[in-house]
């Protein structure tokens, strides 16, 4: 059974970079999307980016010119790096995994439908910015 | 990038059903997941695809969707099914994933 656990410090100061490592057990890192997802105290899931297993990226457009993500397959993890964070940024940090499909139906005639989700989560780790 | 909305809060009294809708354009193209987080752990994935349950996910939780609107429904709600809902998709135009702002469910 595959597990993430999600690794790095939990107090970062402003204006600075948070770090944060995302371990793969269990299974192989190579195919799937691996995630970071953000939950500020209080408030809903924030989804910061995703990288392929190939190196492809994709990164939330209120965030990508502050955020970059990397994988190492070799370690079998997978990274985030945020920089010139803020208070704003104080959230418990989830690395995860995704998955996409597609499948189709009749009505009216055939159509194709596609599917994305996640069906791997780590345990979160609080990251707090402040000095 | 689209958008996805819920309602804030519904409530169910125990053993009836209910559901809670997600909206949104890129639920057009893309199927909505759901997953139910409750307090202090990590959402559990619960329904994804046009109608899929991963293992472990009792029955009574199913999803369906109809042009812009994805549902899910729990029919005969328990008492362990007080959680905060989330729906999630993606967006076929540049492959962004987006959350909507969540259901808080409440069991009465």
């Amino acid at each position: 059974q595959v597990q993430l656990q999600e690794s790095g410090p939990g107090l970062v100061k402003p204006s600075e970079t948070l770090s944060l490592t995302c371990t793969v057990s269990g299974g192989s890192i190579s195919s799937y999307y691996w995630s970071w997802i953000r939950q500020p105290p209080g408030k809903g899931l924030e989804w910061i980016g995703y990288i392929y297993y190939s190196g492809r990226t994709t990164y939330n457009p209120s965030l990508k010119s502050r955020v970059t993500i990397s994988v190492d397959m070799s370690k079998n993890q997978f990274s985030l790096k945020l920089n010139s964070v803020t208070a704003a940024d104080t959230a418990v940090y989830y690395c995860a995994r995704g998955d996409s499909g597609s499948g189709s139906y009749y009505k009216d005639g055939w159509e194709t439908y596609y599917y994305y989700y996640i069906d791997v989560w780590g345990k979160g780790t609080t990251v707090t910015v402040s000095s | 990038s689209s958008e996805l909305t819920q309602d804030p809060a519904v409530s169910v009294a125990l053993g009836q059903t209910v559901r809670i809708t997600c909206q949104g354009d890129s639920l057009r193209t893309y199927c909505a997941s759901w997953y139910q987080q409750k307090p202090g752990q990590a959402p559990v994935l619960v329904i994804y695809g046009k109608n899929n349950r991963p293992s472990g996910i009792p029955d009574r939780f199913s999803g369906s969707s109809s042009g812009n609107t994805a549902s899910l429904t729990i029919t005969g709600a328990q008492a362990e099914d007080e959680a905060d809902y989330y729906c999630n998709s993606r967006d076929s135009s540049d492959n962004h994933l987006v959350f909507a702002g969540g259901t808080k469910l409440t069991v009465l």
